[in-house]
């Protein structure tokens, strides 16, 4: 079965430095993944995704992701964090299901603290 | 979150009542999800549809219900069964099944059932 893990439950950053987030993947065949923000009492926003093509994938924001497929990770990464970045961010992987449906499946999110 | 309105916001039951989410999209899209958030849990799939009429179950759908009228429409009734309603209710959609294609967030409902 297609899994992600985000081994952090919380990162803290200073502003102005760079960040990452870290996200890795289990899929038999290849992987489809994808990115997204929550903001407080919010619904999910779409940052980014890797389907095939160039392994650095630029998304909104100014954030960016690396898709490693020797170490199986697509870290998200910002070369300068703001404060208005702090909220919960999530990697998903799609998952084929039967009938021709697919879903995607969460990590269980990183929270992303960016202090002044 | 533009695109998928869901409503109330905030919505306060008492146990042993059903009740009934709503969510709307004006995207055109042909799929819909529901999903529950839980603190620590990331999301988990409830029901899923990719036309009118016809919806699937997804990693934890007992104790809810879905109907698919219309395109645009996919309500989640969440039943008396459901052993623990209390949590973050969000409903997304997407252009088709295609692979690629990412999935756009409602604003969501916190259901607090006491």
């Amino acid at each position: 079965a297609q899994s992600v893990a985000q081994p952090e439950d919380q990162v803290n950053v200073a502003e102005g430095n760079p960040l990452t987030v870290k996200c890795t993947y289990s899929v038999s065949g290849n992987p489809y993944l994808f990115w997204y923000v929550q903001y407080p009492n919010r619904g999910l926003q779409f940052l980014l995704k890797y389907i095939t093509g160039d392994n650095l994938v630029k998304g909104s924001y100014g954030f960016e992701a690396e898709f490693n497929k020797s170490q199986t990770s697509f870290h998200l990464k910002k070369p300068s964090a703001l404060v208005s970045d702090s909220a919960l961010y999530f990697c998903a992987v799609r998952d084929r299901i039967s009938g021709g449906y697919n879903k995607l499946i969460f990590g269980a999110g990183t929270r992303l603290a960016v202090h002044p | 979150d533009g695109g998928i309105t869901q409503s109330p916001k905030y919505l306060f039951r008492k146990e042993g009542q059903n009740v009934t989410l709503s969510c709307e999209q004006n995207l055109n899209h042909d799929a819909m999800y529901w999903y529950r958030q839980d603190p620590g849990q990331g999301l988990r799939l409830i029901y899923y549809s990719q036309i009118v009429n016809d919806f699937q179950k997804g990693d934890i759908a007992e104790g809810y219900s879905v109907s698919r009228e219309k395109k645009e429409s996919f309500p989640l009734t969440v039943t008396s069964a459901q052993k623990n309603p209390t949590a973050f209710y969000l409903c997304a959609s997407s252009p088709g099944q295609g692979i690629g294609y990412e999935q756009y967030f409602g604003p969501g409902t916190r259901l607090t059932v006491t």
